[in-house]
């Protein structure tokens, strides 16, 4: 199906674990977005990237890490997840960049317990 | 820190009401400015946006911009009951040498009363 597609839905997993959030897009957007949203601190902007192996940091990376090898999947890893990363991760896209809106994905509600 | 505030509401307004959302943001270099609407439980939906000065009209939905007073609105005629959900203001950020960016404020929940 064409769009922006998120993986998993849900997610429970354990402090300390690995865990990695997929995202998928069949536009061939070059930008790609990686927020999450908590109660009190609306959308925050964790990672983007301009086109494949371009990425950069957004407002509150510390504690993920992304990688960009083609151009329509930005997957977002938690390295050692801990309780405080509990939230739901929205992916988006734009084929223009950040001047011209985001598409987004349906999201991924994380709870790490 | 770029930020974007809002309005936390909720706002409630009658079934047929105008709604009027404001936002204000702090980076004077912004170029872009978006609405965006979120149903409970699903993911944002860009509404409009706006990059002049002034009015402009979609449909029920009127975003307004005055950059001197950094200051973007969107107005919403005739509500209806399928339009309560909150409403997310974004802001692009200049990067510099990096990349652009978009910030989002907080968002304003909107309730229209039938």
């Amino acid at each position: 199906d064409a769009g922006i597609t998120q993986s998993p839905r849900y997610k429970i997993t354990e402090t300390g674990r690995q865990v990695t959030l997929m995202c998928h897009q069949t536009w061939s957007h070059s930008y790609m977005f990686w927020y999450r949203q908590d109660l009190g601190h609306g959308l925050r902007l964790i990672y983007y990237s301009a086109a494949a192996d371009i990425t950069d940091k957004g407002e509150v990376p510390d504690g993920y890490v992304v990688s960009r090898s083609k151009t329509e999947n930005f997957p977002l890893t938690l390295e050692s997840a801990t309780r405080s990363q509990t939230s739901v991760y929205f992916c988006a896209s734009s084929d223009l960049g950040a001047n011209y809106g985001y598409t987004f994905g349906s999201g991924t509600r994380l709870t790490v317990v | 820190q770029k930020e974007v505030e809002q309005n936390s509401g909720p706002l409630s307004v009658p079934e047929g009401a105008i709604a009027s959302l404001n936002c204000t943001y702090s980076d004077r270099g912004s170029q872009s400015f978006f609405w965006y609407r979120q149903y409970s439980g699903k993911s944002p939906e860009l509404i409009m946006s706006i990059y002049s000065n002034g009015d402009k009209e979609d449909g029920r939905f009127t975003a307004q911009l005055n950059k001197a007073s950094q200051y973007v609105s969107l107005l919403i005629r005739d509500s209806q009951p399928s339009d309560s959900a909150t409403y997310l203001c974004a802001v692009n950020i200049r990067g510099g040498t990096s990349y652009d960016k978009v910030i989002f404020g907080p968002g304003t929940s909107l309730s229209v009363i039938p």
